[in-house]
């Protein structure tokens, strides 16, 4: 599956580092969502981009800080993290139709970024 | 939020059917039911979803109780790259936009 691409594919960083992790999607859709899974835990939904509005914040620290240019893009900016923070950063979209009706669409998920906070 | 209940693990033979079930009893009437599934670090890949009757796809089949309470994933002739972690999820009905709440699944291991 080639429609959602994240970079870099592994990143490793210091506390003090500021880096940005970059998803682009090809599916012509207009959400997008920011996952994170750390070792053993279920995915955790962090942020929702819907229409490039921001829309859902689940309680995510601020030195996440998500941005989306476009429909197309969306970057998770990363600031003094700490080694918890070590996980797999999933970014995902869909086409939701809007109005708020709950729509039957599939999420389209990219490879991931493994990312290791020292 | 509806949630739902899946076994941890279990084996299947390869080229041998397999069925993974899901317990979702406190489903509402408009909630969905969808099947992802993720091969090691790799990103979770849908499968299917189904509100109420029985779905194929390509891929699999899903059967709904009449009751909607419970599910199962019909994997036809599981090969050794249907190994992954299994999802079962039911979708949040509300004016949220496209959540989806992962659980813990059910990792399933194809083998020779």
């Amino acid at each position: 599956e080639t429609g959602v691409t994240q970079t870099p594919r592994h990143l490793v960083m210091g506390m003090t580092n500021k880096k940005s992790l970059k998803c682009e999607q090809h599916l012509g859709h207009n959400a997008m969502y920011w996952y994170k899974q750390s070792a053993k835990k279920p995915l955790e939904l962090m942020f929702v981009y819907n229409f490039k509005e921001q829309t859902e914040n689940n309680s995510v620290p601020s030195r996440f800080s998500p941005e989306c240019p476009n429909s197309s893009h969306l970057f998770l900016h990363l600031h003094t993290l700490q080694p918890e923070d070590s996980a797999l950063y999933l970014c995902a979209s869909s086409q939701d139709p809007g109005g708020g009706v709950v729509s039957t669409d599939t999420q389209y998920f990219g490879p991931g970024t493994r990312l290791t906070v020292l | 939020d509806a949630k739902t209940t899946q076994p941890p693990s279990m084996d299947c033979a390869e080229g041998r059917a397999a069925n993974l079930p899901c317990n979702h009893s406190t489903i509402s009437g408009n909630e969905y039911v969808y099947w992802y599934r993720q091969i090691h670090s790799q990103g979770p890949q849908y499968i299917i979803h189904g509100l109420k009757n029985n779905e194929t796809n390509e891929m699999a089949s899903l059967i709904i109780t009449e009751d909607r309470k419970s599910s199962t994933l019909i994997l036809p002739h599981a090969t050794l790259r249907d190994t992954a972690v299994y999802y079962c999820i039911v979708r949040v009905a509300s004016d949220s936009w496209g959540k989806l709440q992962f659980g813990a699944g059910t990792q399933v291991v194809v083998t020779p």
